[in-house]
Formats: C-alpha cells, sequence, structure tokens
C-alpha cells in the first residue's frame, strides 16, 4: 500500500499554545487528504478534507479557526491546532486517497 | 444521518477458529467499501477493499459484500492472537469515508 508519513508522532504543550502536525504522502501525490481525531475507545471523526491549492472542507462542528488547515503542494498537509486546550488531547490522523485512503501513523497531542 | 453499524464486541474466538465480523450502512449509494485494522495505540491499517456483491479473498481473510442487503463482512480464517485488534468498517460516501465504531476482536491462544 501507498505510505502516509505524520510528524511529530507525539506532542505535549501547554494551555494557550500552537502547535503544527504535518502530514507528507511518500511515494504517491495526493489532491485530497484527510484528518481525523480519535479519543480514547471512540471511532475516527473526520475533522476535515484538505484539498491542494485550496481551502479545506471542514466537518460541522469543527472551528475551522481553532484547526487550520493547509494543503501547500501534493504531498504535503498541516493541520495547526491553534491556543490548545486540555480538552485538545487528543489522537490526531491524517490519511491520503489514491483509490482506497491510506492512514499516516497519527499524532498524539497531549495539553497540560 | 449516514451511518455504519457493527457490533463492538468483543468477539472472543480460539487460536485457529474462523472469526466473523458484521457491518451495516445506512448509504444506499456507497459503492465502495473497506475493513481497516487498528491495534491500540496504532492508527487503521486497510485490510480489505471490496467494490462489487459477492466474495473476494486474499489469504486468510474474505471480504463479502450484500448491496441489496446493506451488509458488508470480514472473514478471518485460522485466526492468530496477532490477529487481536478492532476492525473498522468504513464506507465510501461522497468521497469521504463513513466509519462504524469497530469490532473488538480477541483470539484466545
Amino acid at each position: 500500500g501507498a505510505v502516509v508519513s505524520q510528524h511529530p508522532s507525539r506532542v505535549i504543550c501547554k494551555s494557550g499554545t500552537s502547535v503544527k502536525i504535518e502530514c507528507r504522502s511518500l511515494d504517491f501525490q495526493a489532491t485530497t487528504m484527510f484528518w481525523y481525531r480519535q479519543f480514547p475507545k471512540k471511532s475516527l471523526m473526520l475533522m476535515a478534507t484538505s484539498n491542494e491549492g485550496s481551502k479545506a472542507t471542514y466537518e460541522q462542528g469543527v472551528e475551522k479557526d481553532k484547526f487550520l488547515i493547509n494543503h501547500a503542494s501534493l504531498t504535503l498537509s498541516t493541520l495547526t491546532v491553534t491556543s490548545a486546550h486540555p480538552e485538545d488531547s487528543s489522537f490526531y490522523i491524517c490519511s491520503a486517497r489514491l483509490v482506497e485512503q491510506f492512514f499516516g501513523p497519527g499524532t498524539r497531542l497531549t495539553v497540560l | 444521518q449516514k451511518e455504519v453499524e457493527q457490533n463492538s464486541g468483543p468477539l472472543s474466538v480460539p487460536e485457529g477458529a474462523i472469526a466473523s465480523l458484521n457491518c451495516t450502512y445506512s448509504d444506499r449509494g456507497s459503492q465502495s467499501f473497506f475493513w481497516y485494522r487498528q491495534y491500540s495505540g496504532k492508527s487503521p491499517e486497510l485490510i480489505m477493499s471490496i467494490y462489487s456483491n459477492g466474495d473476494k479473498e486474499d489469504g486468510r481473510f474474505t471480504a463479502q459484500l450484500n448491496k441489496a442487503s446493506q451488509y458488508v463482512s470480514l472473514l478471518i480464517r485460522d485466526s492468530q492472537p496477532s490477529d487481536s485488534a478492532t476492525y473498522l468498517c468504513a464506507v465510501d460516501s461522497s468521497y469521504k469515508l463513513i466509519f462504524g465504531s469497530g469490532t473488538r476482536l480477541l483470539v484466545r491462544p
């Protein structure tokens, strides 16, 4: 299958700071990437669809000003959690679509 | 609201047995269906994709699709303890994946 990387794998930050997570498709170009969030023992929740060269499409209830998405190239999408708070602590996972969707390894965010 | 339903489990089977995981979906227009495996603390890994009615086999895994009944299943033959994980059913709906809540599978040695 296709390879998707994420960086960092784990981040701990203080409340009020911003955190940037990178998602890269390593062996294919992806015009569309997806960002998910997963709380413990819960299923994946789609946050937004990231489109190369245009604005991201956010799911209902997801604050676009808090979760900034930039898809600047065909292999890179970034998610910035702005002014993070403890309730933003979660497992953030990106995916990229070739024919099927392939997931990155995820980023575990802990906000103190 | 488009939904994908799975029994949360846990489904417990002895090593060497067949594990049967089931999924129903609400969107009749869906054309693509996927099974992902997720180990605790890890991201989902694609196991199978199926697009047409019937069975699709890949090694120890068989996916079954019945669009008339809006039903997808995954059979795991000769289950191994390493198969113990949560299995997520996903349905393509308007280019986005709708995930079920997952079924936890435990394979007893």
